[in-house]
């Protein structure tokens, strides 16, 4: 299996909600990455997994909560979040932290 | 602070003709420079990369150069076809906390190729 996959591809959620994204790769990658992407814009990096560990979180909100179970998944908990938390949530992974990263196809998170 | 630029913005040609477009940047740390292609809707794909330690690197129609001195690197892509029409991000890592490599991304190029 040479993709990671994300799920689900759409979500919509109140601000009151909470909800959760995962992602999955079985290339044996050790280093696991969330980034959140509006439209015409890069992907920005929000945390990074390195042999499990949380290695790099860019400041987010708490209203964001990363967690990795094992070294094939990844999941990013969604509460209380706002419009402008509105964008394509893309999960990457890599053999090492920093080298050529490998994307899922993204979940497109609507906050209403 | 640590900063990729990447020029031009919106880049249009003829099917046929080459495009090139460039990447700048900071820490001269970095030592990794990936290229990614998105299509409208879909997921950044790797294209190609390149490493510190080499100047030039191709792939059929696609090439990737570096100047270490400068700290820029170049995507020249030759023969543009319709299906290459995407945005392209160029990308150069760099070291977070913990040691931790981590990819900084330039704000991308719009590449239009027309039949």
């Amino acid at each position: 299996d040479t993709e990671v996959t994300q799920t689900p591809k759409h979500l919509v959620m109140g601000m009151t909600n909470k909800k959760s994204l995962k992602c999955e790769q079985h290339m044996g990658h050790r280093a696991m990455y969330w980034y959140k992407q509006k439209a015409k814009k890069p992907p920005e990096l929000m945390f990074v997994y390195s042999y499990e560990k949380l290695s790099i979180n860019e400041s987010v909100p708490s209203r964001f909560s990363p967690e990795c179970p094992n070294s094939s998944l990844l999941n990013l908990h969604l509460h209380a979040l706002q419009p402008e938390d509105s964008a394509l949530y893309l999960c990457a992974s890599s053999p090492t932290a920093g080298a050529e990263q490998y994307f899922g196809p993204g979940t497109r998170l609507t906050v209403t | 602070g640590e900063n990729v630029e990447q020029h031009p913005s919106t880049l249009s040609v003829q099917e046929g003709d080459s495009a090139v477009i460039k990447c700048t940047y900071s820490d001269s740390a970095s030592n990794y420079f990936p290229w990614y292609k998105q299509e409208l809707g879909k997921r950044p794909q790797l294209i190609i990369d390149i490493r510190s330690n080499v100047g030039e690197k191709k792939d059929q129609r696609i090439a990737v150069t570096l100047n270490k001195t400068a700290k820029h690197f170049s995507l020249h892509i030759t023969e543009t076809q319709p299906e290459d029409s995407a945005v392209y991000f160029c990308a150069a890592r760099v070291w977070g906390s913990s040691n931790t490599g981590k990819l900084i991304f330039g704000q991308g190029t719009t590449l239009q190729v027309k039949p």
